[in-house]
């Protein structure tokens, strides 16, 4: 099992639409989580830290579920430039493990 | 605030032969971080400096691979002899000490093996 798996996707959606993210996670003692955000022939950059209690930044939310051992990336109303890859990022120790990422296009 | 700087950008190569790519980090940021990117993956940690002392290189493929951090800024990664799977994207990334802070990134070098 992979440490940190995502769908690959692509997901494919419209306008305005709301799409979900999830990533699991195989270090039941992993400290914390982050979605970074890649574009094409980019570097990452942080998109937002995941929070036990859940986090929300305007159109984006964040969740950690510790039991089952997944975060999700919600992204409400959903603009031509949320197109990209979100890559799901575990933390163990200083020891971050990024997921393949899950590529996101949106259509007009 | 500059960012993270590396160089060169592009870099094709024979297999068998060496090749060497530089990082600046951000200045003040104490830990460094070098990633290895297949296209269609993740960032695959190779190595992480703590100012100029390894902290983690258990996925550093160390019969080619050799990085080094002196002085605690700059840093250098080279492979020698490279191999075909070593076609990659290398990112160079850099944060303050006391994480998991914010990783910055820089441009990456892209590098093909022939």
């Amino acid at each position: 099992r992979k440490e940190v798996e995502q769908d690959p996707g692509p997901f494919n959606v419209p306008e305005g639409a709301t799409v979900a993210f999830n990533c699991t996670y195989s270090n039941s003692a992993s400290q914390s989580f982050f979605w970074y955000r890649q574009d094409c022939r980019k570097e990452p950059k942080l998109l937002m830290s995941v929070y036990s209690s859940g986090n929300e930044d305007g159109r984006f939310t964040a969740q950690l579920n510790r039991a089952s051992q997944y975060i999700s990336l919600l992204i409400r109303d959903s603009k031509l430039s949320d197109s990209a890859t979100y890559l799901c990022v575990v933390n163990n120790n200083n020891d971050m493990r990024f997921g393949a990422g899950t590529r996101l296009t949106v259509k007009p | 605030e500059a960012g993270v700087a590396q160089s060169p950008r592009y870099k094709i190569i024979e297999k068998r032969q060496s090749v060497a790519f530089w990082c600046n980090p951000i200045s003040g940021h104490a830990t460094l971080y070098w990633y290895q990117q297949i296209l269609g993956q993740g960032p695959k940690l190779l190595i992480q400096f703590q100012n100029n002392g390894v902290v983690d290189d258990s996925q550093l493929p160390k019969d080619r691979f050799s990085a080094e951090r002196l002085k605690g800024v700059d840093s250098t990664l080279k492979i020698q002899p490279a191999k075909l799977e070593d076609s990659a994207v290398y990112l160079c990334a850099s944060s303050r000490s006391g994480g998991p802070y914010e990783q910055y990134f820089g441009p990456g070098t892209r590098l093909t093996v022939t």
